[in-house]
C-alpha cells in the first residue's frame, strides 16, 4: 500500500520556525493538503493544493513542495499552534486518499 | 456556513454492522464530494472512502469488502455502513466535505463508536 511519511514529533520554542515534512513517491503528481488537529477536536484544513492557504488561516502557515516531499512551515510559532498535523494526498492511482501518520508539534 | 453532524450508536457488538449518518446543513449534498474518515483512539487519521454527488464511490482497499457509503438527497445526508466489525474498528468517525480542490474543508465533530460485546 502507498504511504505518506511524516516525522512523529517536532519541537520548537515560541517565535521560532517549525517545519514538518511529508514524503511520498506520488507527491510530484498529486496535490497535498495539511490539517491541524487539537485534542478532542475535528481536523482543520490549513493548506490545500500544496501551497494555498484557506481564508482565515494565519499567514504564518505556509506550504511548499520539492520532488517527493511537501513541507508545512510555521513561522513565528505560537503556543496555540501546538497540535497534531497531518498531510494528505492520493495514491499512485489518484483515486484513493491517503493520510500521513501525523506529526505532534510541541511548543516548548 | 456549511455544518456537518454525525449521528449513530456509540456501541456496536462484534460481527454486527456499524451504521452512521451525517446530516449536512447550510448547503446541498447535491454538490461536492463527501468523505468518511476515522481515527482510532490515540492514533492517526484513516480515510475510509468518499462519494460524489452523483453517487459514485471510492473506498480504502482494505475496507472495500465491508463498507458502503451512500447519499440520501431527500434528507441532505450521507451515511456509512461498515459490516462485520471488530474491536479494530473502534474509532471516532468523521464525515467531511471535499471541495473542488480535493480538500476536506468542513468536518463534523466526530462520533465515537466502540466495538465491544
Amino acid at each position: 500500500s502507498y504511504d505518506l511519511t511524516q516525522p512523529p514529533s517536532v519541537s520548537v520554542s515560541p517565535g521560532q520556525t517549525a517545519t514538518i515534512t511529508c514524503s511520498g513517491d506520488a507527491l510530484p503528481n498529486h496535490n497535498a493538503y495539511w490539517y491541524q488537529q487539537k485534542p478532542g477536536q475535528a481536523p482543520i484544513l490549513m493548506i490545500y493544493n500544496d501551497t494555498e492557504r484557506p481564508s482565515g488561516i494565519p499567514e504564518r502557515f505556509s506550504g511548499s513542495t520539492s520532488g517527493t516531499t511537501v513541507t508545512l512551515t510555521i513561522n513565528g510559532v505560537q503556543a496555540e499552534d501546538e497540535a497534531d498535523y497531518y498531510c494528505q494526498s492520493t495514491d499512485t492511482s489518484g483515486s484513493r486518499v491517503v493520510f500521513g501518520g501525523g506529526t505532534k508539534l510541541t511548543v516548548l | 456556513q456549511v455544518q456537518l453532524q454525525e449521528s449513530g450508536p456509540g456501541l456496536v457488538k462484534p460481527s454486527e454492522t456499524l451504521s452512521l449518518a451525517c446530516i449536512v446543513s447550510g448547503g446541498s449534498i447535491r454538490s461536492y464530494y463527501w468523505s468518511w474518515v476515522r481515527q482510532p483512539p490515540g492514533r492517526g487519521l484513516e480515510w475510509i472512502g468518499h462519494i460524489s454527488y452523483r453517487g459514485s464511490t471510492n473506498y480504502k482497499l482494505s475496507l472495500e469488502s465491508r463498507v458502503t457509503i451512500s447519499l440520501d438527497t431527500s434528507k441532505n445526508q450521507l451515511s456509512l455502513k461498515l459490516r462485520s466489525v471488530s474491536a479494530a474498528d473502534t474509532a471516532v468517525y468523521y464525515c467531511a466535505r471535499v471541495n473542488s480542490y480535493g480538500a476536506k474543508d468542513f468536518w463534523g465533530q466526530g462520533n465515537l463508536v466502540t466495538v465491544s460485546s
